[in-house]
């Protein structure tokens, strides 16, 4: 699976869009890219994937770039409660074989007050 | 609430000793996937089972075994426990191999 690049940390106002990049330079044809977020010490939670349409759900906005070698992920009105570790996959959605997450470090979004 | 359930939320217990942690996967998912959460290893791939199959190994260690049963719930057997096993044990659920994965909020496991 193609290895992700994310920014560290990231500041956003509550109320305001948060937008979080991702790259993904060496991403294959077959491999979509996944986010998933993880409040501190819980579960990680999904919220989005796509292949190279942007996608959007209840949750969030995915934005692929036309070469896919990057993306964003847009939290329109951020609040307090989307303050976690942002992380950003990609694999290949292979049916009958295994399609394992592999996480990296992820992005710590800080919604500040 | 993800539908993922693992049991017990938390484990104390001593080195040396074996333990069995628990998930019961969303109804109907085939798949089970557990990771390790550590502080300096971030979350780590251990095994996936497929409707009772073992389907991929990530960095599991020889003392750590799991197993799906026919009711699809999967346990994770630690043994010989060391210090630094003391993580979160987090458990994940998906129907099919080109789905989401969906986790549960993990049991977190110390060993003193």
């Amino acid at each position: 699976d193609a290895k992700t690049t994310q920014p560290t940390s990231m500041d956003c106002a509550e109320g305001r869009a948060a937008n979080l990049p991702c790259n993904h330079s060496t991403i294959s044809g077959n491999e979509y890219v996944y986010w998933y977020r993880q409040i501190h010490s819980q579960g990680p939670q999904y919220i989005i994937h796509g292949l190279k349409n942007n996608e959007t759900n209840e949750m969030a906005s995915l934005i692929i770039t036309e070469d896919r070698k990057s993306s964003t992920l847009i939290l329109p009105h951020a609040t307090l409660r989307d303050t976690a570790v942002y992380y950003c996959i990609v694999r290949v959605n292979y049916g009958g074989a295994t399609n394992k997450l592999i996480f990296g470090t992820g992005t710590l979004l800080a919604v500040q007050p | 609430d993800s539908g993922v359930t693992q049991t017990p939320k938390h484990l104390i217990t001593a080195t040396g000793q074996r333990v069995t942690l628990r998930c019961s996967p969303r109804s109907g998912d085939l798949s089970v996937y557990w990771y390790q959460q550590s502080l300096d290893q971030g979350l780590q791939f251990l095994i996936q089972y497929y409707n009772g199959e073992e389907r991929a190994k990530g960095n599991i260690l020889e003392r750590f075994s799991a197993q799906q049963f026919p009711d699809l719930h999967s346990e994770l057997n630690l043994s010989s426990l060391e210090l630094g096993d003391s993580a979160l044990y987090f458990c994940a659920s998906s129907p099919r191999t080109d789905s989401p994965l969906h986790f549960g909020n993990g049991t977190r496991l110390t060993v003193t």
